[in-house]
């Protein structure tokens, strides 16, 4: 599965818009984008995944450049909830289930 | 639906010592998984299940076995605990090869 490369730390306004980048220069034509997130000790929670179109949810909006080879996770109004450390993982679809691979992820803080 | 449950939540071993940790989903899901996280570090992949009667190592499966019980529950167990291993540790569930995971709440294991 192709690496990814994020951030290690990021600063935002509470009410601002939120942008992520994520680089993974190497993923295959098969691999998914998938974002987590871990808030404090909690288990990781699931954002968002997309292939090769944006997409988008309740939560977020992820971009995927054409090349595929970055991606930007938005989370449109920042609160001080989404304070957690975020994921971005690529992922190849197997027979034999979904093994994510998590990287050091990127510490957001969320400012009032 | 409680999700994916973890028991215990936390557990003190002395080297030498076993111990197996409980997992179980109700959301009827596939797929299994074991993950642990050390401090201050992502998760990683210890072993997995794509369903019900199939287990399968992950990054990190030196140590543990697991055992798929049924469809609902996922053990994992640690025959002879080593301080290496103390460590936080996740469950999770999907419903097949692609998309999102549920992650249970964690069992916080120490080996002294």
């Amino acid at each position: 599965d192709a690496k990814t490369t994020q951030p290690t730390s990021m600063d935002c306004a509470e009410g601002r818009a939120a942008n992520l980048p994520c680089n993974h220069s190497t993923i295959s034509g098969n691999e998914y984008v998938y974002w987590y997130r871990q808030i404090h000790s909690q288990g990781p929670q699931y954002i968002i995944h997309g292939l090769k179109n944006n997409e988008t949810n309740e939560m977020a909006s992820l971009i995927i450049t054409e090349d595929r080879k970055s991606s930007t996770l938005i989370l449109p109004h920042a609160t001080l909830r989404d304070t957690a450390v975020y994921y971005c993982i690529v992922s190849r679809v197997k027979a034999a289930g979904n093994k994510l691979t998590f990287g050091g992820g990127t510490r957001v803080l969320v400012k009032p | 639906n409680a999700g994916v449950t973890q028991t215990p939540k936390f557990q003190v071993l002395k080297t030498g010592q076993s111990m197996t940790l409980q997992c179980a989903q109700d959301m009827n899901h596939n797929s299994m998984y074991w993950y642990r996280q050390d401090p201050g570090m992502g998760l990683r992949l210890i072993y997995y299940s794509a369903s019900e009667g199939t287990t399968d190592k992950g990054e990190v499966p030196n140590g543990y076995n697991v055992s798929r019980l049924n469809k609902r529950e996922f053990s994992l167990r640690l025959e002879s605990a080593a301080p290496s291993q103390t460590s936080v540790y996740f469950c999770a569930s999907s419903v097949g090869t692609v998309g999102e995971q549920f992650f249970g709440p964690g069992t916080r294991l120490t080996v002294l």
